[in-house]
């Protein structure tokens, strides 16, 4: 089966400081990858999305940047936080396919002091 | 433009009592709809998905949907509430628009289900 894992579970950062968010999905092959940001437990915004190796979408223009060095490996970063990128960061894969629903790691809480 | 509206930020149900949560949707095409639970401190977790078909869709929990096209709706029921159910739902379609990456969801819907 399928499983996607996110780390860490909580941060905390000064502002100024880089950021790295790791999210790896195991049991497929070739998913569709996502980075969601989901502000006081409402709404999810989309920030990135891939479909392939090195195949990024920038869906806001923004503090952060996405890679995708392997098929399944998906990792969020900025060079340096704003205390505006506090939130929760949601991972997600999905099998190609219109039909295709997506799958969410646990997120991290990000919080920038 | 594709977009999905939850017209209600919050629902109280009474456990045990029906309940429903709203969902209407604007698709050029054929509609790809989800929904989807959040619980406190965690990731969203698929619960059932309109593709083609019977318009009453069966997901996990006991949860079902009613996709009604003429009223562009897909309101997600269960015929009895546990307390266990409240959480945040989400409604999603699928963006066939831009080439069927991406999912959009709606804002969300806070269920209480009291005791």
């Amino acid at each position: 089966s399928q499983t996607i894992h996110q780390w860490p579970a909580t941060l905390v950062q000064p502002v100024g400081s880089p950021l790295s968010l790791e999210c790896t999905v195991e049991g497929t092959s070739n998913p569709n990858l996502y980075w969601y940001r989901q502000a006081a437990g409402r709404g999810l915004q989309l920030l990135f999305y891939s479909i392939g190796i090195d195949q990024i979408s920038s869906e806001v223009p923004q503090n952060l940047s996405a890679s995708r060095p392997q098929d399944r490996q998906f990792i969020l970063s900025s060079k340096k936080l704003l205390l505006s990128d506090s939130g929760f960061y949601l991972c997600a894969w999905s099998p190609t396919g219109f039909n295709q629903p997506q799958h969410f790691g646990d997120g991290t809480r990000l919080s920038i002091l | 433009a594709q977009s999905v509206a939850q017209p209600e930020d919050q629902v109280n149900v009474a456990e045990g009592n029906p309940l429903t949560v709203k969902c209407t949707y604007s698709v050029s095409g054929n509609p790809y709809l989800f929904w989807y639970v959040q619980y406190p401190n965690r990731g969203l977790q698929f619960l059932l998905k309109y593709i083609t078909g019977d318009n009453l869709v069966k997901g996990s929990y006991g949860f079902e949907a009613e996709f009604n096209k003429s009223q562009t709706s897909f309101h997600l029921k269960k015929p009895s509430a546990l307390v266990s159910d409240s959480a945040l739902y989400f409604c999603a379609v699928r963006d066939t628009y831009t080439g069927g990456f991406k999912t959009i969801f709606g804002a969300g819907t806070r269920l209480f289900v009291k005791a």
